[in-house]
C-alpha cells in the first residue's frame, strides 16, 4: 500500500527566499506524482504533473523533480512571495490506484 | 472552461440526515474522482465513476453512495450522517485514469 510523506509539517520563510518541498513514497512503482496548492478552506490547484518517465518538470517559478528509484519528489520555489503561502500537497499514482495524498506542508512567506 | 465546480459550497446537517453533493467535470473529462478531506489533513479517496460505473472505491462504509449521470457529471450521497462526517468534500476529474486531475473548490460539510 502506497504512502506518501512530506516533510516539513510548516514552514516559514521570509519573502525573497528559495525553498524546497519534499514528499516522499514507498513504493517506487509510480506512473506519475502531482503537486497541489490549497488556499485555507479552498480546492486543490494542480501546479505540476511529472510522469514517471520524467525527472522534473517547470512552471514559472517552480521546479518539481522526481527521483522513482530514491521515492523522492521536490517541488523548489524560487524567490518566494507573500503570495506563495499556501498548503503544498503531493500525490503520486500507481495505476488502477486513486491518487494517494501527502496531509501537506504549510508554508508562510513573512514580507 | 468553467472547471470542475460542485455544488453547494457550504451546508449544515443534523445528525441521522442525509445530503447530496454535486459536481460537474471540467469539459471533456469522463472520470471523477470523489475525496473527503479532515481537517490538517491529505484528502481520502471515497470512490471514482467512469461511463457512469463506480470504478474503484476506497475505504468507506456503505453510508456513501454516488451516481454519475451520462453526461459525466456526479453526485455523491452520505446517509445517516455522524459528527465524523464533518468535512471538506472534494471532486476532482481527469481526461483519462491516471491523468493529470483538477478538483473542484470543495464543499464544506458541518454535521451537528
Amino acid at each position: 500500500k502506497q504512502e506518501v510523506t512530506q516533510i516539513p509539517a510548516a514552514l516559514s520563510v521570509p519573502e525573497g527566499e528559495n525553498l524546497v518541498l519534499n514528499c516522499s513514497f514507498t513504493d517506487s512503482a509510480i506512473y506519475n506524482l502531482q503537486w497541489f496548492r490549497q488556499d485555507p478552506g479552498k480546492g486543490l490547484t494542480s501546479l505540476l504533473l511529472i510522469q514517471s518517465s520524467q525527472r522534473e518538470q517547470t512552471s514559472g517559478r517552480l521546479n518539481a523533480s522526481l527521483d522513482k528509484s530514491s521515492g523522492r519528489s521536490t517541488l523548489y520555489i524560487a524567490a518566494s512571495q507573500p503570495g506563495d503561502s499556501a498548503t503544498y500537497l503531493c500525490a503520486s499514482y500507481s495505476g488502477n490506484t486513486p491518487l494517494v495524498f501527502g496531509k501537506g506542508t504549510r508554508l508562510s512567506v513573512i514580507a | 472552461d468553467a472547471g470542475v465546480t460542485q455544488s453547494p459550497t457550504h451546508l449544515i446537517k443534523t445528525r441521522g440526515q442525509q445530503v447530496t453533493l454535486r459536481c460537474s467535470p471540467k469539459s471533456g473529462h469522463d472520470t471523477v474522482s470523489w475525496y473527503q478531506q479532515a481537517l490538517g489533513q491529505g484528502p481520502q479517496f471515497i470512490f471514482q465513476y467512469y461511463e457512469e460505473e463506480e470504478r474503484q472505491r476506497g475505504n468507506f462504509p456503505d453510508r456513501f453512495s454516488g451516481h454519475q449521470f451520462p453526461n459525466y457529471s456526479s453526485e455523491l450521497n452520505v446517509n445517516a450522517l455522524l459528527l465524523g462526517d464533518s468535512a471538506l468534500y472534494l471532486c476532482a476529474s481527469s481526461l483519462v485514469q491516471g491523468g493529470e486531475a483538477f478538483f473542484g473548490q470543495g464543499t464544506r460539510l458541518t454535521v451537528v
